[in-house]
């Protein structure tokens, strides 16, 4: 079925280090793949999207391209903030549009 | 303003009580999804609605049941068959044809 792996965290960085969280996929045919923040306490709220093969989503600094041929979705962000903190949960959206399917998220800390 | 809204935000009970648990969205989205999170685990679909009066089960639907009998309420009740229900609750719903789902603050239910 399909499935989204993304890396374990935590993830420790100190304020405007480089931002790196791996996100895989597996899935048949063409689903839609998305970056989701949660702050502690509180329900989801969506970072970026995209809807095909080499899209680049992008929103507050962050970004991560669909990549078909390695099935990828990593998020980036060049210089994070302490604000940042929270954990962040890669999804896919199935080709069928019946099911959203999440990742185990990784949470990450910035220290000023 | 529009928006998901979860009530209530906190919750406890008793074992061996049923539970129910509101979620209200005036976005006049379609689809609702019910989701349980566990630290380390993600989000894991309990119940799905894509239209008033029909819902399907999710990956761990054992436990709990739902109704549907307005679009713009999924209630969920947790019942005493489920066997572990300590947890956070996540409602989200989202539109018809729409990829992205959209999600409430949450309730963090708990059973002693």
């Amino acid at each position: 079925g399909d499935s989204v792996t993304q890396m374990e965290g935590p993830v420790t960085l100190s304020e405007e280090a480089f931002l790196t969280i791996n996100c895989t996929y597996t899935a048949t045919g063409y689903p839609s793949l998305f970056w989701y923040v949660q702050y502690p306490g509180e329900g989801l709220q969506l970072l970026l999207k995209a809807t095909k093969a080499d899209d680049k989503g992008s929103n507050k600094g962050f970004e991560a391209t669909y990549r078909k041929e390695t099935t990828s979705f990593h998020l980036e962000k060049g210089s994070v903030q302490v604000s940042d903190s929270a954990v962040y949960f890669c999804a896919l959206r199935n080709q069928a549009g019946t099911a959203l399917i999440f990742g185990k998220g990784t949470t990450l800390s910035v220290s000023s | 303003d529009g928006g998901i809204t979860q009530s209530p935000k906190y919750l406890f009970r008793k074992e061996g009580q049923n539970v129910t648990l509101s979620c209200e969205q005036n976005l006049n989205h379609d689809a609702m999804y019910w989701y349980r999170q566990d630290p380390g685990q993600g989000l894991r679909l309990i119940y799905y609605s894509q239209i008033v009066n029909d819902f399907q089960k999710g990956d761990i639907a054992e436990g709990y049941s739902v109704s549907r009998e307005k679009k713009e309420s999924f209630p969920l009740t947790v019942t005493s068959a489920q066997k572990n229900p300590t947890a956070f609750y996540l409602c989200a719903s989202s539109a018809r044809g729409g990829i992205e789902a959209f999600f409430g603050q949450g309730t963090r239910l708990t059973v002693v």
